[in-house]
């Protein structure tokens, strides 16, 4: 069974500061990772998306990257601003065709 | 098209009281899932259609819970006889179904039952 973790649970870092989120998983036979933000009661939002074969991911201020053989990826947000406050999600697509997400991380940037 | 869309946004019920969720997928999509989420979790698959055909449910999706997509286009799920421990936000996702695609989720439904 897919299982997803992500570290840390909350991160709370000054405007300017370049972060980097966590996931793992523990199985590697994974069609794609995606990760997610979510505001505050709010549905989720793709922020990027990367297949298996491919090892990282680029928009904007935001890069992801993945190491299929490790299960881990890596987001990575260069200079924070306090509209990056949100909880970030990882989920895995696995043969099943549905994602498994982890808990989340809860990111807040402080002006 | 203004991606996935749900309905309600808020639904507050007594328990014991039945609910239901709709969920309007992005135009193309034939792919259709339904999560829940509660507070401090990430959201949890509760089943998924491909056009009308239900392929996957959850061992989450009790009894009580039932999801159409009747013309393989917009979704309903339905709660039946509600406890206090179905409260939580209901979220509705859709995507092509080629395999690896991004999956596309909706504002969700918040469910309270009082």
């Amino acid at each position: 069974k897919q299982e997803v973790t992500q570290i840390p649970a909350a991160l709370s870092v000054p405007e300017g500061e370049n972060l980097v989120l966590n996931c793992s998983f523990t199985d590697s036979a994974i069609y794609n990772l995606q990760w997610f933000r979510q505001d505050p009661g709010k549905g989720l939002t793709s922020l990027l998306l990367i297949q298996s074969s491919q090892r990282e991911q680029t928009s904007g201020r935001l890069n992801a990257s993945l190491d299929k053989s490790s299960g881990r990826s890596t987001l990575y947000i260069a200079a924070s601003q306090p509209g990056d406050s949100a909880t970030y999600l990882c989920a895995v697509m696995g043969g099943a065709q549905k994602l498994v997400f982890g808990q989340g991380t809860r990111l807040t940037i402080n002006p | 098209d203004t991606g996935v869309s749900q309905d309600p946004r808020h639904k507050i019920t007594k328990r014991g009281q039945n609910v239901t969720f709709r969920c309007d997928p992005i135009s193309e999509h034939n792919r259709l899932y339904w999560y829940r989420q509660t507070l401090g979790q990430g959201p949890e698959f509760l089943t998924y259609f491909q056009n009308e055909a239900q392929l996957e449910k959850s061992r989450l999706l009790s009894d009580r819970f039932s999801a159409e997509r009747p013309k393989g286009s917009f979704s309903t799920l339905e709660i039946q006889r509600t406890e206090q421990g179905d409260s939580a936000m209901y979220l509705c996702a859709s995507s092509l179904s080629v395999a690896g695609n991004t999956i596309y989720f909706g504002e969700g439904s918040w469910l309270t039952v009082v």
